[in-house]
């Protein structure tokens, strides 16, 4: 079964930079159509699409995010780590990957998520 | 962005009702419209994508309508585990945006 868990530091300082890595299992990022994305949601609001990288490592980011994030993946080790840079208190959220695959023409539809983490933005 | 609004924000309703919950896009999205379900504490768990597709173990009294810009998600016959935040998202365009949710409780 398709299994995917987040890891990473809880709290970070304004200014630094957030590195969290999605492991997963029961898929390949080397398949055809497959796609890990990443997902964040404030506390008590709705959730907000970050990134998504390919199986083929083309790479998708948020217009109002673009420059702070990073997404890259290591297919050996069924892994795919994010980067945000100079965090900043509202980005005080727990982060999520998940699982998509392409479908004909349709994707989109994230199908497996990990559990998140919440990440604290605080001095 | 394509702005996606879900209408109402909550309801109330009672085990056994019928319940529909409305999400607008700002544009045409044809049927790149997924919806997610989430109980406090976990993750989104997708119902239905493609518009009117329903998800492999999702149970039947959950349906989805629409195309264009106006979507529907049913639940028929209201469980006590359906009680829950319901997200639309919308996969057409990046960046893939979510509505505000609408938070089914318990009348």
């Amino acid at each position: 079964q398709i299994t995917l868990k987040e890891s990473g530091p809880t709290l970070v300082r304004p200014t630094q930079t957030l590195t969290l890595t999605c492991t997963f299992s029961g898929f390949s990022l080397s398949t055809s159509g497959v796609a890990v994305g990443w997902i964040r949601q404030p506390p008590g609001k709705a959730p907000e699409w970050l990134a998504l990288i390919y199986w083929d490592d083309d790479k998708r980011y948020s217009p109002s995010l673009k420059s702070r994030l990073t997404v890259t993946k290591d297919t050996s080790k069924n892994r795919v780590v994010l980067t945000v840079t100079n965090m900043d208190p509202v980005d005080t959220a727990t982060y999520y990957c998940a699982h998509t695959a392409i479908s004909g023409s349709y994707e989109g539809d994230f199908d497996y998520w990990g559990q998140g983490i919440l990440v604290t933005v605080s001095s | 962005d394509i702005q996606m609004t879900q209408s109402p924000s909550s309801l109330s309703a009672s085990a056994g009702d019928r319940v529909t919950i409305a999400c607008r896009a700002s544009q045409s999205i044809t049927t790149y419209l997924n919806w997610y379900q989430q109980q406090p504490g976990k993750a989104p768990k997708l119902l239905i994508f493609a518009a009117s597709s329903l998800q492999s173990g999702v149970p039947s009294r959950f349906s989805g309508s629409g195309s264009g810009t106006d979507f529907t998600l049913t639940i028929t016959s209201l469980q006590p585990e359906d009680f829950a935040t319901y997200y639309c998202q919308q996969s057409l365009t990046i960046p893939w945006t979510f509505g505000q949710g609408t938070k089914v409780e318990i009348k």
